[in-house]
């Protein structure tokens, strides 16, 4: 079945500095694309979004960029700060309910 | 109120046990999904219901019967379950707009071991 990967499983940044987070997708027919922020002893929780119309969308010291040519998508965070550190999950909905999820980036923010 | 809530966050059971998982929002939302998701990998999706109606089973061994009381309330029955159903069960919920742009919001998880 067709899913949704990732290139990097772990990050290594320094504090202050930006992380961008890489994620490849097969489905074309997706229309919806997400970014989740999964840290220890918590579910996910909602950073940013994108719709298939745009190719790019910020938010506080996140950015969502998606090129449909290629079927990438990329989060960049901005200053990243120790709050940051946590897994970062991709996701994909091509309609209704079945948002499927990449395998995950953890993010280690040194110090 | 933006949250979902689970309990019991932690359940420890044998394979002769009955247990249930009960998960509650209070957002208005329409949707409310059960996933689960083993240690290092990405949640997977078990069931959806919509508007209190089971919509999307994803071939989950009958061990687990979702049951949807409400619009606020989902749990999860669980009985005879294997070692290998061990994992993180999260609930979420989205508003059910019926389009596309579901977004979800997840509870903190019931770290489930069998024994």
């Amino acid at each position: 079945g067709e899913s949704v990967g990732l290139h990097l499983p772990t990050l290594s940044v320094q504090e202050g500095d930006n992380s961008i987070i890489n994620c490849a997708y097969s489905n074309s027919a997706s229309d919806y694309f997400i970014w989740y922020k999964q840290e220890s002893g918590k579910g996910p929780q909602f950073i940013i979004d994108i719709r298939s119309n745009m190719d790019k969308r910020q938010g506080q010291r996140v950015t969502v960029l998606l090129n449909k040519t290629v079927k990438h998508l990329s989060l960049q965070i901005a200053a990243t700060q120790p709050g940051d550190s946590a897994v970062y999950f991709c996701a994909e909905n091509p309609g209704g309910f079945k948002t499927i999820f990449g395998a995950g980036t953890r993010l280690f923010v040194k110090a | 109120d933006t949250e979902v809530t689970q309990t019991p966050k932690h359940l420890v059971m044998g394979m002769t046990n009955k247990k249930s998982l009960k998960c509650e929002q209070h957002m208005g939302h329409r949707a409310m999904y059960w996933y689960k998701q083993k240690a290092k990998k990405p949640p997977e999706l078990m069931f959806v219901y919509s508007y209190e109606k089971l919509s999307i089973n994803e071939s989950v061994p009958s061990r687990f019967s979702p049951e949807c009381p409400n619009s606020s309330l989902l749990n999860l029955h669980l009985h005879a379950l294997q070692p290998e159903d061990s994992a993180l069960y999260l609930c979420a919920s989205s508003q059910d707009t019926g389009a596309a742009d579901e977004k979800l919001f997840f509870g903190s998880g019931t770290q489930l071991s069998v024994l």
